[in-house]
């Protein structure tokens, strides 16, 4: 069964260093999506993006945040100068029509910031 | 704006023992709802959508829920569950042609032998 895949599964970086985070869509699938959960938090949406451009993004997705669809089958996530409040689970997901419940969900990278 | 809502944090049941874990949701139209399930290490697992029709909807693993407007509510039930399904749980709202989901802050079920 395809599924999606994320690298790495944990970053550990310094504060003010730049991460990027990698993920592997499904395939076949069009939409591309960032969601984050914060430890003990809610899973929250970051931003979609189709056809190389960001179709939504939320509050959170602040310029720090930019994403990026380098060859046909990379995505991915990068924050500019990380901050401790951005230790989180991120979760990549992939959608083939963009409706709401077609999104797979990768296993997630944990970003330890300190 | 969408929410959702889950009111317990931790349920404990007996292994075979029936299950039932609650949502709420705050949506103007007609949402779209789902159930994740999310075991340690995992990423998250669709269980089962509604989109319209049918209010009980059947899902993997044995689970469905209930759609239930007037009460806004979609609740997850199993008849048993099993030890394996001890896991964290995540109710979540979408618009039709929307971009992202809303999630819950997450049940977590223990399961006791």
């Amino acid at each position: 069964e395809p599924e999606v895949t994320q690298t790495p599964s944990h970053q550990v970086t310094q504060m003010g260093q730049e991460v990027i985070l990698r993920c592997v869509p499904i395939s076949n699938h069009l939409y591309f999506y960032w969601y984050r959960q914060i430890l003990g938090q809610k899973v929250e949406f970051l931003v979609s993006f189709y056809n190389n451009e960001i179709s939504e993004k939320s509050e959170i997705f602040d310029d720090q945040f930019s994403v990026e669809r380098p060859d046909g089958s990379n995505f991915t996530l990068k924050i500019r100068s990380t901050k401790l409040e951005d230790s989180a689970m991120y979760f990549c997901a992939s959608s083939e029509l963009g409706l709401a419940g077609s999104q797979f969900f990768g296993p997630g990278t944990r970003l330890t910031v300190l | 704006a969408q929410s959702v809502t889950q009111p317990d944090i931790h349920i404990t049941v007996s292994e075979g023992a029936s299950l039932e874990l609650r949502c709420n949701y705050s949506y103007g139209a007609t949402p779209y709802l789902f159930w994740y399930v999310q075991s340690p290490g995992q990423g998250l697992q669709l269980l089962l959508k509604y989109f319209s029709g049918d209010t009980l909807v059947q899902g993997i693993k044995g689970f469905e829920a209930e759609f239930k407007r007037s009460q806004s509510s979609f609740n997850l039930r199993k008849p048993s569950v099993h030890w394996s399904d001890a896991a964290e749980y995540f109710c979540a709202v979408g618009e039709e042609y929307g971009n992202k989901l809303v999630f819950g802050a997450g049940t977590i079920l223990r399961v006791k032998s």
